[in-house]
């Protein structure tokens, strides 16, 4: 597609469910980033994807958040045992490769609302 | 932490006068960058100046880098009430694949 797409754009869940988030990168980005947002904060690191190498994970808070990616293409971000803490919007962003010549395009977030 | 500061927290000007947003980084970075967000949602990049640029423009906006100062600034001429929004800067560190982001700046231009 023409740019980042993000599912669901909502999605409120219940304290302790399960939940998937997903993000569709811009065709041959080889980059792929989540950061998820509290409100009225910066952004917040979470997990880096670059081609066939090991995800960089150093920015999930907890083992309770896993992050894949298939194919070099769409990634998923799962966070188990929900809590109220992680309200916030997640991020998905992808970049043409590492560099210092690329900005990233961002999709337009996924709002998690843990009631 | 990489982590950058924006200063001001929060702007409000009238359209036609000039905006311009600071930013502070801590560690050495290969690049730094401008980013615009409408409404909570996505960001939009607007501008990357490189560690040996000193000054760049794009259409409205001017970015400067003091790397002596670990600061950069961002200009946004003859302001419009279009350009309302929240302005992260976000750094690209030495030796780090990802950017650290501030907490923002939130402009209100008023008509």
């Amino acid at each position: 597609g023409a740019g980042v797409s993000q599912s669901p754009s909502n999605k409120v869940t219940e304290k302790g469910k399960d939940v998937e988030l997903r993000c569709d990168p811009i065709s041959g980005h080889t980059a792929l980033y989540w950061y998820r947002q509290s409100l009225g904060q910066g952004l917040e690191f979470l997990i880096y994807f670059q081609g066939n190498s090991a995800p960089d994970k150093s920015g999930l808070p907890s083992d309770r958040f896993s992050a894949e990616r298939t194919g070099g293409s769409v990634s998923t971000l799962t966070i188990q045992r929900t809590q109220q803490e992680d309200s916030a919007v997640y991020l998905c962003a992808s970049s043409p490769g590492e560099g210092d010549f690329y900005g990233y395009t961002f999709g337009s977030g996924t709002r998690l609302t843990v009631v | 932490s990489q982590q950058g500061e924006e200063d001001p927290q929060a702007l409000s000007i009238q359209e036609g006068e000039n905006a311009t947003m600071n930013c502070s980084y801590k560690t050495s970075i290969n690049n730094l960058q401008w980013y615009r967000q409408n409404s909570g949602r996505g960001l939009v990049h607007l501008i990357l100046i490189r560690s040996n640029e000193r000054e760049k423009h794009s259409g409205r906006l001017r970015v400067t880098l003091d790397t002596s100062k670990k600061s950069s600034s961002l200009l946004i001429t003859a302001s419009r009430a279009a350009d309302t929004a929240s302005y992260f800067c976000a750094s690209r560190g030495s030796g780090y694949s990802t950017l650290t982001f501030g907490k923002g700046t939130m402009l209100l231009v008023s008509p």
